[in-house]
């Protein structure tokens, strides 16, 4: 079964960090780009950042761009996001998703999402 | 960067027919997804490329698209299709991707 678990969501002090991991199975991880997506209470989906299949190509939300970082390990089916500087408006449930790219560019397969409550 | 415009609400009566429609430049260039989204639960695909449905969508969920323009029709809509929809595309400016607002569909 194609599967992607999120995990290392909490709550989190403005100014703190945290790092979220996404576990892939079921599929050939490293032949896809992958994305984070994050949605904050009430609100809709805010695309946060990708990166290629052997992370060649990275990109970012200007809303995340100098604090996030995203990375993969292939040899682990793992996705990562270090989340630093974290502020109050990066309070969302955070899914991974697979990318399947040009020319349709989707994402087929998500994760059920971690929440991070950023909050003094 | 582009944007996708949605309107925030849609109600439809059971087994009858609508129109979700999603606006924005980004749609001249690239095709746009759409993703149903129930509460409490993770987005899921429902349309992407010209008009195409991942395996388990029901063939009452179809896609369409005219120069800036994406829809998603849901023919005969169900009680189980009260969701929010969301569009998605590639940002027209960029290797970046945008998400249109997400319309709520009620079904009556």
């Amino acid at each position: 079964e194609v599967q992607l678990v999120e995990s290392g969501g909490g709550l989190v002090k403005p100014g703190g960090s945290l790092r979220l991991s996404c576990a892939a199975s079921g599929f050939t991880f490293s032949s896809y780009s992958m994305n984070w997506v994050r949605q904050a209470p009430g609100k809709g989906l805010e695309w946060v950042s990708s990166i290629s299949s052997s992370s060649s190509y990275i990109y970012y939300a200007d809303s995340v761009k100098g604090r996030f970082t995203i990375s993969r390990d292939n040899a682990k089916n793992s996705l990562y996001l270090q989340m630093n500087s974290l502020r109050a408006e990066d309070t969302a449930v955070y899914y991974c998703a697979r990318v399947k790219g040009s020319p349709l560019y989707y994402m087929d397969v998500w994760g059920k999402g971690t929440t991070v409550t950023v909050s003094s | 960067s582009s944007e996708l415009t949605q309107d925030p609400a849609v109600s439809v009566a059971l087994g009858q027919t609508v129109r979700i429609t999603c606006q924005g430049d980004s749609l001249r260039s690239y095709y746009a997804s759409w993703y149903q989204q129930k509460p409490g639960q993770a987005p899921v695909l429902v349309i992407y490329g010209k008009n195409n449905r991942p395996s388990g969508i029901p063939d009452r969920f179809s896609g369409s698209s005219s120069g800036n323009t994406a829809s998603l029709t849901i023919t005969g809509a169900q009680a189980e299709d009260e969701a929010d929809y969301y569009c998605n595309s590639r940002d027209s400016s960029g290797p970046l991707w945008v998400f249109g607002g997400g319309t709520k569909l009620t079904v009556l």
